[in-house]
């Protein structure tokens, strides 16, 4: 898991207002995932990302949330108008794309909490 | 059905005593199957991956899959302290880019 790197570690908003998680992927890698970890459930995809383009969104919720990943700079999950059920941690993996196979290195994590 | 079930509840085991986990899928499609090790307020990290029917040994780690039951299991010989985590199972298909997870078994290894 080392060299995915997302900040920040820690975000704390209140409801209504705009949540960004960025995640930059391990280096050589060109594909992002992001999954999300609400608490004493297990993680949950919400999106697949190659540069400039989302792959598969079937995990994002339909309303609030978006995910970019442009051809300069990080992966970005944004989250609207945040509420109470938004808090979870938000974790991004990265892969190399070639001969994926599953295999997966996570970040450290976005724990997001909404008063 | 949930795409990937892991039912049992916290496992205590004594050091040294063998942890076994189980873990079964309901895609019938699924190619590839990982077990990820999660210590508490950490990321996930893969410990091992299993890909064809039977065992695979990586050190203290052995994975056992049988596709025709839906079924993987991880088991952990000589179990230590630092063992004590949460493992999730998670389920590939192929040409799939999304890992499906289980909610995870916490394995507490008692000294």
């Amino acid at each position: 898991n080392a060299g995915v790197m997302q900040n920040p570690r820690h975000l704390v908003r209140r409801r209504g207002q705009e949540a960004r998680l960025r995640c930059s992927p391990m280096k050589g890698h060109s594909h992002v995932y992001w999954y999300r970890q609400l608490p004493e459930e297990g993680l949950k995809f919400m999106v697949y990302l190659q540069k400039e383009n989302i792959i598969d969104e079937s995990g994002m919720p339909k309303e609030r949330f978006s995910a970019e990943f442009p051809k300069e700079g990080p992966s970005i999950l944004r989250i609207q108008q945040v509420v109470r059920g938004d808090s979870a941690a938000y974790f991004c993996a990265s892969s190399s794309g070639t001969g994926y196979t599953g295999e997966l290195f996570f970040g450290e994590g976005s724990r997001l909490t909404v008063l | 059905q949930k795409e990937v079930e892991q039912n049992s509840g916290p496992l205590s085991v004594p050091e040294g005593a063998i942890a076994s986990l189980n873990c079964t899928y309901s895609d019938r499609g699924s190619q590839s199957f990982f077990w990820y090790r999660q210590y508490s307020g950490k990321s996930p990290e893969l410990i091992m991956s299993i890909y064809s029917n039977g065992d695979k040994e990586d050190g203290r780690f052995t994975a056992q899959l049988n596709k025709a039951s839906q079924y993987v299991s991880l088991l952990i010989r000589d179990s230590q302290p630092s063992d004590s985590a949460t493992y999730l199972c998670a389920v590939n298909r192929e040409g799939n880019n999304r890992l499906a997870f289980g909610k995870g078994n916490q394995v507490v290894v008692i000294p």
